[in-house]
């Protein structure tokens, strides 16, 4: 189906464990996003990527790593997992960086770090 | 960094009574779009608004975006319960275009 998918839906790890959260998009856009959201904090940006090998820190990327290899994948790893990092985490995509285009959200990965 | 006041955090209103969030920036915006959370559930994009004291409506929903395009208010007439979720605000700009507003939190009782 056409669309956003992040994978997994949820996820439980211990504190030092590598984890990557998954995000895939059909519709070739251009324009990728990792968004965590926390009570308090709204959405914050850890990451984004313009295009392929394209990405670029946003507002808290430290802990983060993401790749962009093909254009409808974009991975997020947590290289050592901390409590602080237990959160959802949504990944987004849209066609342009023109500011007339909404984001199309994923349905989010729940992270529990232990 | 870029301030992005959302006003108020949560309203609780009874079913019916009117709601209104408010979204404030302390620099000029080309644009701003507002998005919907519900409970659960991922953000979902409602609307962009671009000029100076603009006004779009989507049913009882009525996006404004100030004169001087550094705010801009989302307001709901007669509230329903399927209304309930957070509000969110998405500035746009060439430096602000990633950032979001914290969300207000709507809680509707009927």
């Amino acid at each position: 189906d056409a669309g956003i998918t992040q994978s997994p839906r949820y996820k439980i790890t211990e504190t030092g464990r590598q984890v990557t959260l998954m995000c895939h998009q059909t519709w070739s856009h251009s324009y990728m996003f990792w968004y965590r959201q926390d009570l308090g904090h709204g959405l914050r940006l850890i990451y984004y990527s313009a295009a392929a090998d394209i990405t670029d820190k946003g507002e808290v990327p430290d802990g983060y790593v993401v790749s962009r290899s093909k254009t409808e994948n974009f991975p997020l790893t947590l290289e050592s997992a901390t409590r602080s990092q237990t959160s959802v985490y949504f990944c987004a995509s849209s066609e342009s960086d023109r500011d007339f285009d909404g984001y199309t959200f994923g349905s989010g990965t729940r992270l529990t770090v232990v | 960094g870029q301030q992005v006041m959302q006003i108020p955090q949560y309203q609780h209103v009874q079913e019916g009574e009117d709601f209104t969030t408010y979204c404030n920036s302390s620099t000029t915006l080309s644009n701003i779009q507002w998005y919907k959370q519900r409970p659960g559930g991922h953000p979902v994009f409602l609307i962009q608004l671009v000029k100076s004291g603009e006004v779009k409506k989507q049913k009882r929903l009525t996006f404004q975006f100030g004169e001087a395009k550094k705010n801009s208010s989302l307001h709901i007439t007669a509230t329903q319960t399927t209304d309930v979720g957070t509000y969110f605000c998405r500035l746009g700009g060439a430096t602000n275009k990633l950032i979001f507003g914290t969300g207000t939190l709507l809680a509707v009782q009927p």
